[in-house]
């Protein structure tokens, strides 16, 4: 069952911009991980971010975590068109269901504009 | 770098055929996963395994079957193929234990088309 929700859905933007993507989720989590994919392709782990962290960082990306509204924003900066791609958030939720309990959302559709 | 392959990049079959999506990785993984992807719907795990021979319905099993015989082999079948079948398939694998904070490694995708 799903448990994080992206939001916008879909994200234009002009290269060089800055792109950020949210997720909200429902129940409270172990940690949250955030993936790329590029059309026709699998997915890419981007930054996982644990529950007692509010920040984090990976070269142009940003994560932050808000466990009190539980919701996460991605940060794409400077973006480029390679950024082009569907970014899923995926949450381990607290108590863990199946598999390890990795729940996808449906994923933001981000394209980066030359 | 982690690898996970998957026998197919594009399959068409018909209708009532038994299918085999094959995925191997290399990297010793304890949990490999097999998802479906349809637009609007985001992905939704079919099966699971955590270990060989050990297997754990997901969300969707109806329809499918899987075989892990070999740690770095995990299988999904489909025991007689259905349009409503025609998918994206997504193999992933990772160290035990999400909740050790592991990443999912994905192959790339078969695009599976029942006729």
């Amino acid at each position: 069952s799903q448990q994080g929700e992206e939001d916008p859905q879909a994200l234009s933007i002009q290269e060089g911009e800055n792109a950020t993507m949210n997720c909200s989720y429902k129940t409270s989590i172990n940690n949250l991980q955030w993936y790329r994919q590029n059309s026709g392709r699998g997915l890419v782990h981007l930054i996982l971010i644990r529950s007692n962290e509010r920040e984090k960082h990976s070269g142009r990306l940003r994560v932050t975590l808000d466990t009190s509204k539980k919701s996460s924003s991605l940060l794409i900066t400077a973006s480029r068109a390679a950024d082009t791609a569907s970014y899923f958030c995926a949450t381990v939720p607290v108590p863990l269901g199946g598999a390890d309990g990795l729940t996808f959302g449906k994923g933001t559709h981000l394209i980066i504009q030359p | 770098d982690v690898k996970v392959t998957q026998s197919s990049r594009y399959l068409v079959k018909r209708t009532g055929e038994k299918v085999f999506l094959e995925c191997v990785q290399d990297m010793d993984h304890e949990n490999m996963f097999w998802y479906r992807q349809d637009p609007g719907l985001g992905l939704r795990l079919i099966y699971f395994s955590y270990d060989v021979k050990m297997k754990e319905k997901g969300d969707i099993p109806e329809g499918y079957s899987v075989s892990r015989e070999k740690k770095e082999r995990f299988s999904l079948i489909l025991e007689s193929a259905s349009t409503n079948q025609t998918s994206m398939y997504l193999c992933a694998s990772s160290l035990i234990g999400a909740v050790n904070n592991q990443p999912q490694h994905f192959g790339d995708g078969t695009r599976l088309s029942i006729l």
